[in-house]
């Protein structure tokens, strides 16, 4: 066990449709990270917040958006949910969020498995 | 730009033989840090083990340890006496320091044949 947690574990729903993943991180941990797995595209960096405010962004589209709360859990909200969006959505936390000279070990919570139909 | 190579799709090796599974990269960034995850069919990521680069001793966590050569930009991972349970994908990634996103290869399907 990580110590990061995601909710729901899965997720199944219809195209067009609005849904968002919540994050826990690890106790202590500053920093929330956003990845997405599918098949075609593989383990893709979407965006990282850092206490409160956005880090670094990555291959994250328009549709989706994410926040960091004050309480530093996270959401990511995914909408107008297309069928390409299926795939597993991790949520990584670590200690800081690059910090010159070194960096941190990434943990990994479970993930939502979100299937589009 | 960074990127992860992992050229073995798939692996097959008997159970209690060591495995080394291939890794190597690409960054203009002279500080940076190299990171191995397993997924398990259950789906999540765990960690495995790091080695930054400017690091001087291979990094080593128990049956894990990382065959670290820069000059080739290669880090490779060995996993000592293999068990069943070590049947998992295996990624690599890499992130820049003070840029912490990770980029992951395609990873390695790893079975261990009884």
């Amino acid at each position: 066990d990580s110590g990061v947690t995601q909710t729901p574990k899965h997720l199944i729903t219809a195209t067009g449709q609005r849904v968002t993943l919540r994050c826990s991180p690890r106790s202590g941990d500053l920093s929330v990270y956003w990845y997405q797995q599918s098949l075609d595209q593989g383990l893709q960096f979407l965006i990282q917040y850092y206490n409160g405010e956005e880090r670094a962004k990555g291959n994250i589209l328009e549709r989706f958006s994410a926040q960091q709360f004050p309480d530093l859990h996270s959401e990511l909200n995914l909408s107008s949910l297309e069928l390409g969006d299926s795939a597993l959505y991790f949520c990584a936390s670590s200690v800081a969020g690059g910090t010159i000279g070194s960096t941190d070990t990434q943990y990994f919570g479970p993930g939502t498995r979100l299937t589009v139909l | 730009a960074q990127k992860i190579t992992q050229t073995q799709p798939g692996m097959f090796v008997q159970e209690k033989e060591a495995v080394t599974l291939d890794c190597t990269y690409d960054t203009s960034d002279p500080s940076y840090g190299l990171f191995w995850y397993k997924q398990p069919s259950s789906g999540e990521m765990i960690f495995l083990i790091y080695q930054g680069s400017y690091d001087q001793q291979n990094a080593t966590e128990g049956r894990y340890s990382l065959n670290f050569q820069k000059a080739r930009k290669s880090a490779n991972l060995v996993i000592s006496a293999s068990q069943l349970g070590d049947s998992a994908m295996y990624f690599c990634a890499i992130t820049n320091f003070g840029n912490e996103k990770l980029t992951f290869g395609t990873g390695t399907r790893l079975t261990i044949i009884p």
